[in-house]
């Protein structure tokens, strides 16, 4: 069955750093989103993206986030200069119609010392 | 503000009963819910959807209602096992392409 990957799993970086989060989402999939959930937290929306642009984003998702879809497969989440309260579980989902259900990645535990 | 509510408190319960979790919305008329199940550590997956004109959904042993009257879903879990015990999260989109999660419910099943 198809699947939604995400690289790494695990993340620790300096703040002030930068960071990107990698996605493969499902091949024939359209949509593509970013969430977090800060540990203990609900799962909170960052951005979706459609047909090559930011068709969304929370007020979370600041200038110091970006997403980009690079080639045909992978689409990431970048954080230019981390702070110490980015330190969450990022999701990336993918969906293959808005408004239908949308498959979940394992998630990059990202961790900000 | 749209908000999902879901009871924050844990459900205790013995193998072979139903769990009943709700779910309730507020300021905005969802075109549907769905439910995932979250285990510690990993990510969401998607157990079911019902739409707004539909009263109930079954999938297994899993089935959801969706109340519009009342701003309410409900899901439920029969037969329940251990297996089954994990945190089920309430999600819609509020329109548009965000899509906003409840805080879950925590179900332990007791064998």
């Amino acid at each position: 069955e198809p699947e939604v990957t995400q690289t790494p799993s695990h993340q620790v970086t300096q703040m002030g750093q930068e960071v990107i989060l990698r996605c493969v989402p499902i091949s024939n999939h359209l949509y593509f989103y970013w969430y977090r959930q800060i540990l203990g937290q609900k799962v909170e929306f960052l951005v979706s993206f459609y047909n090559n642009e930011i068709s969304e984003k929370s007020e979370i998702f600041d200038d110091q986030f970006s997403v980009e879809r690079p080639d045909g497969s992978n689409f990431t989440l970048k954080i230019r200069s981390t702070k110490l309260e980015d330190s969450a579980m990022y999701f990336c989902a993918s969906s293959e119609e808005l408004q239908e259900t949308q498959y979940f990645g394992p998630g990059t535990r990202l961790l900000v010392l | 503000s749209q908000k999902i509510e879901q009871n924050s408190e844990a459900l205790n319960i013995q193998e072979g009963k139903t769990a009943t979790l709700t779910c309730n919305y507020t300021n905005y008329s969802p075109a549907y819910l769905q439910w995932y199940r979250q285990d510690p550590g990993r990510g969401p997956v998607f157990l079911l959807l019902i739409r707004e004109n539909e009263k109930e959904k079954r999938k297994e042993r899993l089935k959801v209602t969706f109340d519009t009257t009342l701003k309410q879903s409900l899901f439920h879990i029969t037969a329940s096992q251990p297996a089954d015990s994990a945190t089920y999260l309430c999600a819609s989109y509020t329109g548009g392409f965000k899509t906003i999660f409840g805080a879950g419910t925590r179900l332990f099943v007791k064998a």
